[in-house]
């Protein structure tokens, strides 16, 4: 099972683009790299997901290099809103799901 | 769809009293997450079922939790006796499957044990 290092936390302010990274060296082949997103008091809401390059969906960009020890969440234009935790993980489809403890991201004013 | 639903929304119990925790998963997930949320040791992985199936429940804390998945719309997580470590924010969530497929949380239960 991949271990993902996160940031503890980071903060910007509105308006700004955000650059999550996600560092998993031992990623295996069949696995995948996911993102979540938490709320205060609501559960984890699915970002996106990608296994290489790039995706893009409309909350975020998910960079992935070819190597594929590290992955970069990309949020355009932050707003207040977005002030949430996330989580990466990496996994296959037969792995227990391992949350970690994310990066706090706090948008500033 | 009303998502997955989870009942009671707060608990507040005293110590060694029984807890049941309710869940309803999303119509036609065939996999569903119990989760534990602290701020000392954030969102903790307790069991997973697969077709109604216990496929791992290495994340119980300890025989005092046990979770139970009757049918494919119900599942429960029972706490008895509970103790004041056991205050947290329990969170449900299903998928389709399990793995690396999406996983749809529910608002939680917020547990205070006195």
């Amino acid at each position: 099972l991949a271990k993902t290092t996160q940031p503890i936390s980071m903060d910007s302010y509105e308006g700004q683009e955000v650059n999550i990274t996600c560092s998993h060296n031992n990623i295996a082949t069949n696995d995948y790299i996911t993102w979540y997103q938490q709320f205060p008091s609501q559960g984890p809401r699915f970002i996106i997901q990608g296994y290489k390059t790039k995706v893009t969906n409309e909350v975020a960009s998910l960079f992935i290099p070819a190597d594929r020890k590290s992955s970069t969440l990309s949020l355009p234009r932050v707003s207040l809103s977005d002030t949430a935790v996330y989580y990466c993980l990496v996994m296959n489809r037969d792995d227990k799901i391992i949350f970690g403890k994310g990066t706090r991201l706090h948008i500033l004013p | 769809d009303a998502g997955v639903i989870q009942s009671p929304r707060h608990e507040v119990t005293e110590m060694g009293q029984e807890v049941t925790l309710r869940c309803k998963p999303i119509s036609g997930h065939n996999s569903l997450f119990w989760y534990r949320q602290t701020m000392m040791r954030g969102l903790e992985l307790l069991i997973y079922f697969n077709n109604n199936v216990p496929i791992d429940d290495s994340g119980m804390p300890e025989d005092r939790f046990s979770a139970k998945m009757p049918n494919a719309s119900f599942s429960t997580l029972k706490i008895q006796p509970s103790e004041p470590r056991d205050s947290a924010v329990y969170f449900c969530a299903s998928s389709l499957s399990r793995g690396y497929n999406e996983q749809f949380f529910g608002p939680g239960t917020r547990l205070t044990v006195l």
